[in-house]
Parts: C-alpha cells; sequence; structure tokens
C-alpha cells in the first residue's frame, strides 16, 4: 500500500520569504499526487494535482511542486509568503482506486 | 454552487449515545467519504462509498456505520461502540478513481460531554 511522509510538523516563516514544504511517498509506480490546505475549523481545499507529462505543476494561490521520481517526492513552493498562507498543508497519493492516503500534515505559520 | 454540506459544525454526545452526521452533495459525484481528523495525525479513512447502496471500511471503521441510499448522501453515525469519538470529522466526494481530486466539506467537530 502507499504511504506519505511530511518530514516537517511545523515550518515558521517570515512574511515575503520563500516557502517549502516537503513531501515523500512510498508506492511502486508513478501515483497521483495533491496538495491541499486547510484553514483552522474548515475542511480541505486542492492547491494542485499532479498525473503525469511536466513535472513542475503550478496550483493556486501562487503556489507550485514539483515531482522528483528518483527521490519519490513532491515538495511544495511558494517563492513569497502571505501572512493569509498560514494553515495546515496535507500532501496526498492516490493510486488506481478510489481511496487517497494523507500525510500527517505541516502547519505554516507566517510572521510580520 | 455546488459542494458539499456538512452539518452540524459543532455537536455534542452524550456517554452511551449514538449520533449521526450529515453529508450532502449536489456534485453529481459518484464516490464519498468520511475521514476522521485528530492533531498530528492526519485524515484517517472511516468508510467510502463507490455507488449508491454499496460502502467499504476504511482503516478506522470500528465504531462507525454509514448508509448510502442517495448518491447525494452519506451519513455517518457514530455509535456508542466508539470509545474516543471526540475529533473533527470530514466528508468528502469525487467523481472516481484515484487520479481524481477530492472536494471537501467543511467538517463537524465532535465533542463528548
Amino acid at each position: 500500500a502507499q504511504s506519505v511522509t511530511q518530514p516537517d510538523i511545523h515550518i515558521t516563516v517570515s512574511e515575503g520569504a520563500s516557502l517549502e514544504l516537503r513531501c515523500n511517498y512510498s508506492y511502486g509506480a508513478t501515483p497521483y499526487l495533491f496538495w491541499y490546505v486547510q484553514s483552522p475549523g474548515q475542511g480541505l481545499q486542492l492547491l494542485l494535482k499532479y498525473f503525469s507529462g511536466d513535472t513542475l505543476v503550478q496550483g493556486i494561490k501562487g503556489f507550485e511542486a514539483e515531482f522528483k521520481r528518483s527521490q519519490s517526492s513532491f515538495n511544495l513552493r511558494k517563492p513569497s509568503v502571505h501572512w493569509s498562507d498560514a494553515a495546515e498543508y496535507f500532501c496526498a497519493v492516490g493510486v488506481n482506486d478510489y481511496k487517497l492516503s494523507f500525510g500527517a500534515g505541516t502547519t505554516v505559520t507566517v510572521r510580520a | 454552487d455546488g459542494g458539499i454540506t456538512q452539518s452540524p459544525k459543532y455537536l455534542f454526545r452524550k456517554e452511551g449515545q449514538n449520533v449521526t452526521l450529515s453529508c450532502e452533495q449536489n456534485l453529481n459525484h459518484d464516490a464519498m467519504y468520511w475521514y476522521r481528523q485528530d492533531p498530528g495525525q492526519g485524515l484517517r479513512l472511516i468508510y467510502y462509498s463507490q455507488i449508491v447502496n454499496d460502502f467499504q471500511k476504511g482503516d478506522i471503521a470500528e465504531g462507525y456505520s454509514v448508509s448510502r441510499e442517495k448518491k447525494e448522501s452519506f451519513p455517518l453515525t457514530v455509535t456508542s461502540a466508539q470509545k474516543n469519538p471526540t475529533a473533527f470529522y470530514l466528508c468528502a466526494s469525487t467523481y472516481g478513481r484515484g487520479n481524481q481530486p477530492q472536494h471537501f466539506g467543511d467538517g463537524t467537530r465532535l465533542s463528548i460531554l
């Protein structure tokens, strides 16, 4: 079965600085990869997804992610964070069934 | 606008009581899901349903039950057998298999009185 690891539980970044969130997956083939964001007390919102093709994927809110097959990684990046980016971020992996596996999440704090 | 509606947003349960969480979607999605979210543990799958009148257990189904009598609705019952029900519950839906992103409701927070 596939699994997802988000090594960083909590990241603090200054407003205007760059952000990178790590995601590693374990699966024999290339899975379907997703990044979601969750504000406190809310549901999850899809930021971006990767199925195939170009390994650099653009998403909403200025986020992008890069799929690296050799490293089994799908890291999320944003060049310049805004205070509104403070939230919890989840990486998820899907295969050829109806289920997703989620990482434990990374909480992002943005300081002024 | 299409979306997923979960109700209520907050729910309180007494010891020994069953409670039902509602999830309705108007996205015409085939598959629906229930997740439990606890701090530091991400999302854990409770039950999912690919089509009407069919559902499968997820990773933590014990103490929970579901039904799928209509495509739009997938209610979750937290039974008295669930000894630690306090959590944030999320409902999601999707068109189909793993290459489709799941869309989420805003969640229900369940607490024990």
